[in-house]
C-alpha cells in the first residue's frame, strides 16, 4: 500500500539559511500534519492542514511556514535556521472525510542545522 | 488541554518476558488512543488504537491495549517480547480529527 512520503530524507544547512521539506500523503488522504521530534524527545505538532487551509496551528516558530498545495502535497519551509532547528520532521496523513481517522506517518526528514 | 503521561522512561526485559507499558491521559471528552512504535532511526509506526467498542484491542506484532475509561488509562501489553521489540514507545492521544498529543515515550530494550 501507499504510503506517506517525504523528501529529502536527510538536509544539512548552516545556520540562517533556509530549507524546504515535501510532504506527499497517501492517496485520497485529505489532511496533512507537520510534527518536529527533536533528539530524545516526543513528537510535536507544528500545524495542519485540511482540504489545502490550515486548519491547526501548534508550536510553530514565526520563521516556518507551510501550505497545502492543490494535489494535496504539503511544504514546510524554514527560513533563518538555527541550531535548535536540528530535529526530524515528520508528516502524516489521516482521512478527514469518512475516515480513516489515524495518521500514517513518513520516513520523516533529519535537518541537521550546522 | 489533552495531555498524556508515560510511567517508565526506559524499561528492559530479557527475551519471553512480559510487558507492560503505562499510558494515562487527560481529557474529558470522547478521545481516540493510539500507541506508536518508532524503531532505531525509523519512523513512527501505528501499533493499535481505540475509537469505540470493545476496550480490549489487538494490535500487530502481538502487541495489546486495554482502554479503561474509569481509569484514563490506556496501557500496552505482550505476554513475550523479542529482542526485535527493541524500540521506543509512545502513546498517543487525539480527540475526533484534531492533532495528536504524544506522551514521552518509552525506551524498550530487550536484550537476548
Amino acid at each position: 500500500a501507499a504510503g506517506v512520503i517525504q523528501s529529502p530524507r536527510h538536509l544539512i544547512k548552516e545556520k540562517r539559511e533556509t530549507a524546504t521539506l515535501k510532504c506527499y500523503p497517501i492517496p485520497r488522504h485529505d489532511t496533512v500534519y507537520w510534527y518536529q521530534q527533536g533528539p530524545g524527545q516526543d513528537p510535536q505538532f507544528l500545524i495542519s492542514f485540511y482540504e489545502k487551509m490550515q486548519s491547526d496551528k501548534g508550536s510553530i516558530p514565526d520563521r516556518f511556514s507551510a501550505q497545502q498545495f492543490s494535489d494535496y502535497h504539503s511544504e514546510l519551509n524554514m527560513s533563518s535556521l538555527e541550531l535548535g532547528d536540528s530535529a526530524l520532521y515528520f508528516c502524516a496523513s489521516s482521512q478527514k472525510t469518512g475516515g480513516p481517522y489515524e495518521q500514517y506517518f513518513g520516513p520523516g526528514t533529519r535537518l541537521t542545522v550546522t | 488541554a489533552q495531555s498524556v503521561s508515560q510511567h517508565n522512561h526506559h524499561v528492559i526485559l530479557s527475551e519471553a518476558a512480559s510487558l507492560e507499558l503505562g499510558c494515562n491521559y487527560s481529557y474529558g471528552g470522547t478521545v481516540n488512543l493510539f500507541w506508536y512504535v518508532q524503531y532505531p532511526g525509523q519512523h513512527l509506526q501505528l501499533l493499535l488504537k481505540y475509537f469505540s467498542g470493545d476496550p480490549l484491542v489487538k494490535g500487530i506484532k502481538g502487541f495489546e491495549a486495554e482502554f479503561i475509561k474509569s481509569k484514563f488509562s490506556f496501557n500496552l501489553r505482550k505476554p513475550s517480547v523479542q529482542w526485535s521489540d527493541t524500540a521506543e514507545y509512545f502513546c498517543a492521544v487525539n480527540s475526533g480529527y484534531s492533532t495528536l498529543t504524544f506522551g514521552k515515550g518509552t525506551m524498550l530494550l530487550v536484550s537476548p
